[in-house]
């Protein structure tokens, strides 16, 4: 069965170092997110994009995160600048837009730990 | 704004008894759509049932349903003969508009299937 694959499932990296999460989405799927989950916490909705934008986006997505699709692919979210606050879970999902439901398939996550 | 209550933090069940988990939801859209997902301790999160609001019967997977009830705004998933795999967090989360990207998701509740 298809699946959203991500990589790297676990990453720890300093403060103020750049990282790069990237996500293989299901093949015939046209649309993309990234969402996180804090330790213990609710998953929240980071961005969606479709049609080589991003399409919505939440408060949580600021100018240090970047979403890009490079080779019709991959989708990777970039973070610039981590902060301590920014280790979490990161999920990375995607959709076809033609089920009735809509439902989003979710990858299997990136830890992330800033120290 | 769109917001997803789940009131259980956790729930402890013996191993085949049916178990209802609560979920309540807000919006002002008359259009939305409601999910339940899965999420073992391996962290990935699994896409269990879909309810549409103009859905006349609640939506039934299997064992899971969702007792839909849409003056109450609640859609509570219904688990039948609960089994040790079914131990998980579990998330509901919905999508208003209908056409909107995000999800919202509640803050989900922990089960625990004792044997």
């Amino acid at each position: 069965e298809p699946e959203v694959t991500q990589t790297p499932s676990h990453q720890v990296t300093q403060m103020g170092q750049e990282v790069i999460l990237r996500c293989v989405p299901i093949s015939n799927h046209l649309y993309f997110y990234w969402y996180r989950q804090i330790l213990g916490q609710k998953v929240e909705f980071l961005v969606s994009f479709y049609n080589n934008e991003i399409s919505e986006k939440s408060e949580i997505f600021d100018d240090q995160f970047s979403v890009e699709r490079p080779d019709g692919s991959n989708f990777t979210l970039k973070i610039r600048s981590t902060k301590l606050e920014d280790s979490a879970m990161y999920f990375c999902a995607s959709s076809d837009g033609t089920r009735r439901s809509g439902e989003l398939f979710f990858g299997e996550g990136s830890r992330l730990t800033v120290l | 704004a769109q917001k997803i209550t789940q009131t259980q933090p956790g729930m402890f069940v013996q191993e085949k008894e049916a178990v209802t988990l609560d979920c309540t939801y807000d919006t002002s859209d008359p259009s939305y759509g409601l999910f339940w997902y899965k999420q073992p301790s391996s962290g990935e999160m699994i896409f269990l049932i879909y309810q549409g609001s103009y859905d006349q019967q609640n939506a039934t997977e299997g064992r899971y349903s969702l007792n839909f009830q849409k003056a109450r705004k609640s859609a509570n998933l219904v688990i039948s003969a609960s089994q040790l795999g079914d131990s998980a967090m579990y998330f509901c989360a919905m999508r208003a508009p209908w056409g909107a990207q995000k999800l919202v998701f509640g803050q989900g509740t922990r089960l625990t299937i004792n044997p």
